[in-house]
């Protein structure tokens, strides 16, 4: 079975400085997709940025981008010139080619720091 | 357009009662999916539906749960016979036809309390 592994429970980080936020997955499969979705208190997963496994070039969305390792099974996601509206649960997530479902992380609380 | 909207945000029942979660999908979105969120954990999947019918119900964790889609539209996650490890976070999703790697739009969840 698949699992996905956020090891940070929590971390800060000072506004306008760049965070690493780290996560494992572990499966047998090659053909897969990776996400980072943003929780914030009103509850609402917003999806900041996915990678496809099969594609070697790292994703980047504006301020954040991911270092994606696939030998190391590994999925960081950087987040340049931190804002305070970056502050949130994080969480990674993996998705099977061949399933339906999501497998979420546990998640990491990041706080920005004014 | 409008995303996801699920109702109520906010459950509290008793332990033994009936409940019943409402999802209302991104319009044209065929598939629905249905995850929960406990304390401190990251969502886990529940079901998925494919206009009307239950595609995958592998994470239903016992009978007391039920879904229904009946016009392939609106969902409702019926949960019989509450009881308080119930309590979480329910959170609904929809993608346009479930393609493989589509992105899952989410809704804001109703927190259910089971006293």
């Amino acid at each position: 079975a698949q699992t996905v592994t956020q090891s940070q429970p929590e971390m800060s980080v000072q506004e306008a400085e760049t965070v690493t936020l780290s996560c494992t997955y572990d499966t047998s499969e090659s053909d897969y997709y990776l996400f980072w979705y943003k929780q914030p208190p009103s509850r609402q997963m917003i999806l900041v940025i996915r990678q496809e496994a099969y594609k070697q070039q790292n994703a980047t969305e504006n301020r954040f981008s991911v270092n994606f390792q696939k030998a190391a099974k590994s999925f960081s996601l950087k987040i340049s010139d931190s804002q305070l509206g970056d502050a949130a649960m994080y969480f990674c997530a993996y998705r099977s080619a061949f399933t339906d479902k999501i497998i979420f992380g546990k998640g990491t609380r990041l706080h920005i720091l004014p | 357009g409008a995303g996801v909207s699920q109702t109520p945000s906010n459950k509290v029942t008793e332990k033994g009662k009936y409940v019943e979660l409402r999802c209302d999908p991104i319009s044209g979105h065929t598939a629905l999916y249905w995850y929960r969120q406990s304390l401190g954990q990251g969502p886990e999947f529940l079901i998925y539906f494919q206009g009307t019918g239950a595609a995958d119900d592998s994470g239903l964790p016992n009978d007391r749960f039920f879904a229904v889609r009946p016009e392939g539209s609106v969902s409702t996650l019926k949960i019989q016979r509450t009881e308080r490890g119930d309590s979480a976070v329910y959170l609904c999703a929809s993608s346009a036809s479930g393609g493989r790697g589509e992105t899952q739009y989410f809704g804001p969840g109703t927190r259910l309390l089971v006293l």
